[in-house]
């Protein structure tokens, strides 16, 4: 499997333009998480889903940002209208239960990023 | 609220010295806890994965512990070399938290060759 694949690896935008990341998770994973990481606040998840329906957004920032996933394979994060202060490293994992029991492993495994950087 | 720590923020050790990396957090009440290595400009990678239930867990000349009454984890790695300099961020999957994990800020490790 190629691991988790993220586009675009780098991005850079003037402050009040849209961005939209993406995201296509391990096949057969079931959870896909939207992690942030910045100096400041280390790394923050944002939003999780299961099967693709959001199941807790409480991380994600305010109104300006919002997660899709309209199929097992492939999720958008999207910033509209995007500010300075949302430069940052923004992470995609994907996770898969383990003989359907939320206790047992689930290692999650991380995208390499997207580095957005908001002018 | 759960909150994760990791002390020290950097290390720099000689090659060949054995590595120590601590990691606390505040309540017991947990599902596990993970370790993860980050390179510059990469993702994360899992390390090592304890239960709950469990002390340790070993992965060649890595060595985790896991102490929950207490709200400690140690990550041991042995005759460290030059290509274990990276990131290091434990994380904890509280009980009350879903399917989320809290993570530490992480321990930025040097092994000078």
């Amino acid at each position: 499997d190629a691991g988790v694949i993220q586009s675009p690896r780098h991005e850079v935008t003037e402050m009040g333009q849209e961005v939209t990341l993406r995201c296509k998770p391990i096949s057969g994973h079931d959870y896909l998480f939207w992690y942030r990481q910045t100096m400041m606040r280390g790394l923050e998840l944002l939003i999780y889903f299961n099967n693709n329906v959001p199941i807790d957004d409480s991380g994600m920032p305010e109104d300006r940002f919002s997660a899709k996933m309209p199929n097992a394979s492939f999720s958008t994060l999207k910033i509209q209208p995007s500010e300075p202060r949302d430069s940052a490293v923004y992470f995609c994992a994907s996770s898969r239960l383990a003989g359907g029991r939320l206790s047992l492993s689930d290692t999650q495994y991380f995208g390499p990023g997207t580095r957005l950087t908001v002018l | 609220k759960q909150e994760v720590t990791q002390i020290p923020a950097a290390l720099s050790v000689p090659e060949g010295e054995n590595l120590v990396l601590n990691c606390s957090f505040t309540d017991s009440a947990i599902y596990n806890l993970q370790w993860f290595r980050q390179d510059p400009g990469k993702g994360l990678t899992s390390l090592l994965l304890i239960q709950s239930s469990q002390r340790e867990q070993t992965s060649g000349r890595l060595n985790a512990s896991l102490d929950k009454s207490s709200g400690r984890s140690t990550l041991y790695i042995a005759a460290s070399q030059p290509g274990d300099s990276a990131t290091y961020l434990c994380a904890v999957r509280p009980k009350a938290a879903g399917n989320k994990l809290t993570f530490g800020g992480g321990t930025r490790v040097l092994v000078k060759p």
